[in-house]
């Protein structure tokens, strides 16, 4: 199975803060790489799937960036919604494997 | 807006089968992928496999002996099912949209479901 790690596996960030995330595959993916946010008790929500390309109906301050293993989440002004967990996932290989998360909290 | 909603038992006996339902609304299950993830409490995703509308199934290895899903259109649900469950299969049930690549390969998810909390316990 292709290992995905992300990294940090947390962080503390104030509102307005610039935010990476960075995410590497054991093998090489392509772009075939997705994001998610998942708040506590909720489902997680698609982000960005290609490595770079918007889900529907999310704020332009998410970007994704990245090819081959390394990729990368950033937000570019952090929300107060925007406090949650995040998701990698690559979909090159079966079985489809995710990352470990990486928890966005409050400063 | 396409929406998706779990139901089934919220409780299974251990080496029983634990039987979810995914019913999907505002689109229909005649087309794209339909997949089901889990995440045991307090930890991280993990895909358990997907079915095209067509019928063909891609599997986890580590669960394809016990696991099955299955689409009925005619209802625009899919399910799934897992055999011989243990304490170690508790875990809280997503059911997701699909969509194909561009290519028609490489598809990725979209909508996901709330989730369905199923705990494994006599």
């Amino acid at each position: 199975d292709i290992q995905m790690t992300q990294s940090p596996s947390s962080l503390s960030a104030s509102v307005g803060d610039r935010v990476t995330i960075t995410c590497r595959a054991s093998q090489y993916i392509s772009t075939y790489l997705a994001w998610f946010q998942q708040k506590p008790g909720k489902a997680p929500r698609s982000l960005i799937y290609a490595a770079s390309s918007l889900q529907s109906g999310v704020p332009s301050n998410f970007s994704g960036s990245g090819s081959g293993t390394d990729f990368t989440l950033t937000i570019s002004s952090l929300q107060p919604e925007d406090f949650a967990t995040y998701y990698c996932q690559q979909y090159h290989t079966y079985p489809w494997t995710f990352g470990q998360g990486t928890k966005v909290e409050i400063k | 807006q396409v929406q998706l909603q779990e139901s089934g038992p919220g409780l299974v006996k251990p080496s029983e089968t634990l039987s979810l339902t995914c019913t999907v609304s505002g689109g229909s299950t005649s087309s794209y992928y339909w997949s089901w993830i889990r995440q045991p409490p307090g930890k991280g995703l993990e895909w358990i496999g997907h079915i095209y509308y067509r019928g063909s199934t891609n599997y986890n290895p580590s669960l394809k002996s016990r696991v099955t899903i299955s689409v009925d259109t005619s209802k625009n649900q899919f399910s799934l099912k897992v055999n011989s469950v243990t304490a170690a299969d508790t875990a809280v049930y997503y059911c997701a949209r699909v969509l194909p690549g561009s290519s028609g390969y490489y598809p990725y998810f979209d909508y996901w479901g709330q989730g369905t909390l199923v705990t494994v316990s006599s």
